[in-house]
């Protein structure tokens, strides 16, 4: 499969479980993104990373954990999660390099936390 | 930080009309002005975007003005069709900076093109 993949699309946890969304990117891109959308409101920046080091903490809770162990893989790692929790996680990835910087999206994953 | 505002949140024009979104931003900084497509259940898709050196850029249907003076840009759709329906969200970077990568997006524009 081609350009950025997150798996899994949907999911359904409780606050007291741990899950963790995976994202995979194919287009030889050094830079990888969290974003957060819910509804009425613009997507939020979660997390970044470059060359696998992480760049940016965007104030998120530490029931949030990201992990990236290359440049082509992105994980976010869940526990004790809150009922506003529940939205639509994005993958992005991108070339750290002027001009090149487009960010490209995964299809997210549909978080509902009960 | 950046702060992006996007206006009008809803938007709804007839088949062949011309549609625009305008968006502000308020970091001088920023010098990479993106603008995405996300249909109903799907991921956004860039469909345009402009840097700093440059006050407009056109492809096909769709245009994107920039105005640093005034930090606003706006996205220009003439000749609208149905398939044009999506939210529409404009974003602000400082590309190359001390934030690189770090995607201010605004609130998005919900564009309807009616038959």
């Amino acid at each position: 499969e081609t350009g950025v993949t997150q798996t899994p699309r949907h999911l359904v946890m409780g606050m007291t479980n741990k899950k963790s969304l995976k994202c995979e990117q194919h287009l030889g891109h050094n830079a990888m993104y969290w974003y957060k959308q819910s509804a009425k409101k613009p997507l939020e920046l979660m997390f970044v990373y470059n060359f696998k080091e992480q760049t940016e903490n965007n104030s998120v809770p530490s029931r949030f954990s990201p992990e990236c162990p290359n440049s082509s893989h992105l994980f976010l790692h869940l526990h004790t999660l809150q009922p506003e929790d529940s939205a639509l996680y994005l993958c992005a990835s991108s070339q750290v390099r002027p001009t090149q910087e487009t960010q490209y999206f995964g299809p997210g994953t549909r978080l509902l936390v009960l | 930080g950046e702060n992006v505002e996007q206006h009008p949140s809803t938007l709804s024009v007839q088949e062949g009309d011309s549609a625009v979104i305008k968006c502000t931003y308020s970091d001088s900084a920023s010098n990479y002005f993106p603008w995405y497509k996300q249909e109903l259940g799907k991921r956004p898709q860039l469909i345009i975007d402009i840097r700093s050196n440059v006050g407009e850029k056109k492809d096909q249907r769709i245009a994107v003005t920039l105005n640093k003076t005034a930090k606003h840009f706006s996205l220009h759709i003439t000749e609208t069709q149905p398939e044009d329906s999506a939210v529409y969200f404009c974003a602000a970077d400082n590309a190359g900076g001390t934030s690189y990568g770090k995607l201010t997006f605004g609130q998005g524009t919900i564009l309807t093109v009616h038959p």
